[in-house]
């Protein structure tokens, strides 16, 4: 079946990096984009980037840009999100999540993220 | 980017009918139809209901329903059933090639 399988729950001080990661299986990897979501205790969703698994473009969420790098390896259908200088507002669940990417010559439509990842938690605590 | 504006909380009783408003911009929701809505049960994954404004996955229950008017979309949910109780969050693509959730809606079935 369709499925993303992530990496265990993470535990980091202030200022590491922490690299998640989400192995796809069930489908073409290569023909959908990955989002990545988080979400802090008790909070909402936020939306962290997206990268395209057909060619590696990517594109972060504004508050993010510069700490967190989106990529992927079609050999073993893995996506990877990495986050520097962590602080203890990154403290949250991550999750993974396919996207229907509609690209033309000059921009790309994210649609759905019709499946998820079951989410790894990051604490960040000194 | 904003977050889109849902209430806070909204509830209803077995078998009625609710539905959950999404609000953005002519930036967001209202400049595409890339608008999707999400079930999330406590320490869950959210759970696609509808996306495209108006389409359910294959395997969603025909008593979730999406529309849009404008700036704003909305979720209907008919024959509201004990099962139903969960957060629900609504995304639309946005004029910066990103996407924005909205800040969630708690359901109670009362």
């Amino acid at each position: 079946q369709v499925q993303l399988v992530q990496s265990g729950a993470e535990v980091k001080k202030p200022g590491a990096s922490v690299k998640v990661s989400c192995k796809a299986s069930g489908y073409t990897f290569t023909s959908y984009g990955i989002s990545w979501v988080r979400q802090a205790p008790g909070q909402g969703l936020e939306w962290m980037g997206w990268i395209s698994a057909y060619n590696g473009n990517t594109n972060y969420a504004q508050k993010l840009q510069g700490r967190v790098t989106m990529t992927t390896d079609t050999s073993t259908s893995t996506a990877y999100m990495e986050l520097r200088s962590l602080r203890s507002d990154d403290t949250a669940v991550y999750y993974c999540a396919r996207v229907d990417d509609y690209c033309s010559s000059t921009s790309c439509y994210l649609s759905a993220f019709d499946i998820w990842g079951q989410g790894t938690m990051v604490t960040v605590s000194s | 980017q904003s977050a889109l504006t849902q209430p806070a909380s909204v509830s209803g009783s077995p078998g009625q009918s609710i539905t959950i408003s999404c609000t953005g911009t002519s930036s967001d929701v209202g400049g595409y139809n890339y608008v999707s809505w999400y079930q999330q049960h406590p320490g869950k994954a959210p759970k696609l209901m509808i996306y495209e404004v108006s389409n359910r996955p294959s395997g969603v229950s025909n008593r979730f329903s999406g529309s849009k008017s404008g700036n704003t979309a909305s979720l209907t949910i008919s024959g509201l059933q004990a099962e139903d109780e969960a957060d629900y969050y609504c995304s639309s693509y946005t004029s910066s090639s990103s996407v924005v959730f909205g800040g969630g809606t708690k359901l109670t079935v009362l």
